[in-house]
């Protein structure tokens, strides 16, 4: 079982909803990832936290903004989507260290679906 | 820039048999580390085995074992007696090491390999 829990599993929303996608893990990671992965492709790195602050931010548009209150807890805000953001939504943390080949390890994933 | 390239898009294998999952890599880097991933149906990523570019011997977890040849820069993932609950997508990973100037944050996946098991 993973490690790095995810919820919800589905979310279904309007373009001008707000809604939340949630990521907890308890290995003690200090970096956290939001992945987005469209169907028969592989995920695409959006954001990466280390220490709680956020590190990368790969160009994602404003309507998606992460929060993370604290080393454990990873949050995804949507806002005004569009359908085109319908995805698979995974979540992953792994050792923080300046050596490489720190493993990534991933949730479950939330399927999100914008109508 | 680093690629990663899984030549087999789908792959079939007999319940009981072993398979071999093609990854070839492009780095100019001297440190990184390959990763594969198994993703079923329900969309979980599972990890599956890592090779430091530094380590001498494959890697083998379980009935995962990866062929790393180095000069040749693949690392083929090997499954060895194959089980239904085998059948998913397989996705090989590359990321670099800070010491390297690289980011160890960044994953660059294959498009992958969607492996079917027969009974």
């Amino acid at each position: 079982d993973t490690e790095v829990t995810q919820t919800p599993k589905h979310l279904v929303m309007g373009m001008t909803n707000k809604k939340s996608l949630k990521c907890e893990q308890h290995m003690g990671h200090r970096a956290m990832y939001w992945y987005k992965q469209k169907a028969k492709k592989p995920p695409e790195l959006m954001f990466v936290y280390s220490y709680e602050k956020l590190s990368i931010n790969e160009s994602v548009p404003s309507r998606f903004s992460p929060e993370c209150p604290n080393s454990s807890l990873l949050n995804l805000h949507l806002h005004a989507l569009q359908p085109e953001d319908s995805a698979l939504y995974l979540c992953a943390s792994s050792q923080e260290g300046r050596g490489g080949g720190n493993t990534i390890y991933f949730g479950e994933g939330s399927w999100l679906t914008v109508v | 820039a680093q690629k990663i390239t899984q030549t087999q898009p789908g792959m079939f294998v007999q319940e009981k048999e072993a398979v071999t999952l093609d990854c070839t890599y492009d780095t100019s880097d001297q440190s990184y580390g390959l990763f594969w991933y198994k993703q079923p149906s329900s969309g979980e990523m599972i990890f599956l085995i890592y090779q430091g570019s530094y380590d001498e011997q494959n890697a083998t977890e379980g009935r995962y074992s990866l062929n790393f040849q180095k000069a040749r820069k693949s690392a083929n993932l090997v499954i060895s007696a194959s089980q239904l609950g085998d059948s998913a997508m397989y996705f090989c990973a590359m990321s670099l090491s800070r010491n390297s100037g690289g980011s160890n944050y960044k994953l660059t996946f294959g498009k992958g390999t969607l492996l079917t098991v027969n009974p």
